[in-house]
Order: C-alpha cells, then sequence, then structure tokens
C-alpha cells in the first residue's frame, strides 16, 4: 500500500519556467510533509518542509502547497534552474512518530 | 561539519559471504535509520532505531541485521548476501519527534551501491 503516492516519473522544464511537481497521501495522519532533492551519486538532501497547520511554506524559489482536503501536496520551483535538475522525493511522517515514508521520486530536467 | 558517513561507497560480493556497511554520524540524533533505493520504488525503510540499544525492523528487514551500541554508528550487516540485495543503501539520521522535536527532517548519507552476485 503505498501511503504517499508520486504519478509523474520524470517532468522536463524550460530554464525560468516554473516547475511544479506533485505528490498525494492517504494517511490522514501525516502531519508533517518534506521534499528531498537528490543528484545522482549522493544522499537526499532536505530541500523544503510544511507543517499540516499551514497551507503554504516558502523558501527562496521554492514553495511548498498543501491541500489537506485533496491530501495533496506540490512543490513549486520559480524560476527552474539547470542545477535544479534532480530527482525530488515528497515524504510523510505521522503525528508523533519519527518514520518518514517516501514517494518513489520525480526526475526534474531543466533544460536551457 | 554534520555530516552522516557511510562506508564503503561501492563494494560487489559474492553470494553468502557476510557483509557489514558501516554508518556513523556527528550530529548526535538519537534517531537512525536504513533505507534502500531500488528504480520504480523510491526509498523504503529496512531497519530504524530510536536511541542506543533500541532497534526496530521497516518495511523490508528480511535478511538484514543492525545494531546501535553507540549513539552514533548504526551498522547494517548482511549475514548471506543474496543477488536481490543488490541496491543503493542509504544511512540517515535525525533528531527524534517523540523527544520533542517537532521538525525532524533526516540527513543522510552519501550512499552505498552494492552487488551481489
Amino acid at each position: 500500500d503505498q501511503q504517499v503516492k508520486q504519478n509523474s516519473p520524470s517532468l522536463s522544464v524550460q530554464e525560468g519556467r516554473i516547475s511544479i511537481l506533485n505528490c498525494d497521501y492517504t494517511n490522514s495522519m501525516f502531519d508533517y510533509f518534506l521534499w528531498y532533492k537528490k543528484y545522482p551519486a549522493e544522499g537526499p538532501t532536505f530541500l523544503i518542509s510544511i507543517s499540516s497547520i499551514k497551507d503554504k511554506n516558502e523558501d527562496g524559489r521554492f514553495t511548498v502547497f498543501l491541500n489537506k482536503s485533496a491530501k495533496h501536496l506540490s512543490l513549486h520551483i520559480v524560476p527552474s534552474q539547470p542545477g535544479d535538475s534532480a530527482v525530488y522525493f515528497c515524504a510523510a511522517s505521522r503525528i508523533n512518530t519519527d518514520k518518514l515514508i517516501f514517494g518513489t521520486g520525480t526526475r526534474l530536467q531543466v533544460f536551457p | 561539519e554534520a555530516q552522516v558517513t557511510q562506508n564503503p561507497r561501492y563494494l560487489i560480493t559474492v553470494t553468502g559471504k557476510k557483509l557489514t556497511v558501516t554508518c556513523s554520524q556527528n550530529m548526535n540524533h538519537e534517531y537512525m535509520s536504513w533505507y534502500r533505493q531500488d528504480p520504480g520504488l523510491g526509498l523504503r525503510q529496512i531497519y530504524y532505531s530510536m536511541n542506543v540499544e533500541v532497534t526496530d525492523k521497516g518495511d523490508v528487514p528480511e535478511g538484514y541485521k543492525v545494531s546501535r551500541k553507540e549513539k552514533r554508528n548504526f551498522p547494517l550487516i548482511l549475514e548471506s548476501p543474496s543477488p536481490n540485495q543488490t541496491s543503493l543503501y542509504f544511512c540517515a539520521s535525525s533528531l527524534s519527534r517523540t523527544s520533542g522535536f517537532y521538525y525532524n527532517e533526516q540527513f543522510f548519507g552519501p550512499g552505498t551501491r552494492l552487488t551481489v552476485l
């Protein structure tokens, strides 16, 4: 049972445009959501997170939106840069637990 | 520098030959976890540890063992590796929500690519 789903395995965006990566979840007990970025031959690195009491969190070019009623979150990257080309994982955590449940990832390619 | 280290980074071995992948963190984190990454399956948790001498199974624990004798170290042991354990392995650590830290983003090591022939 895949509790966190990233239905788009890949996304290709032109430099300077917006990248939108999507993530759906099924467990209403999740209260904390995170996005990680992964380059080849490196471990995932934390990018941005959002608590379930918020619907938006912004950090520079990166904004995460949470729609609790739809059990959906998205990561917006504006403007996209070639260095953003990586695999992006969304993850979720349940109340008072440390376990992160990851989606399957979306490979973003930003071309000039 | 705050970091999670893993060794070795690459390993090719044969079926049945016991191996250990080491993991160490210098951030005094209570929580540590091992994941494997396989194409199309994302990151799946193998084992985790809430603190010293406290370990538990994750989602795919078969064929693996762990120990947590010191807070900073969390080795992954494959006592009799098989080809289906060929994968990319990551160790991670974080502060613990059960200790009162809400924002428990995990810090990952660089990964260990294991091939079992």
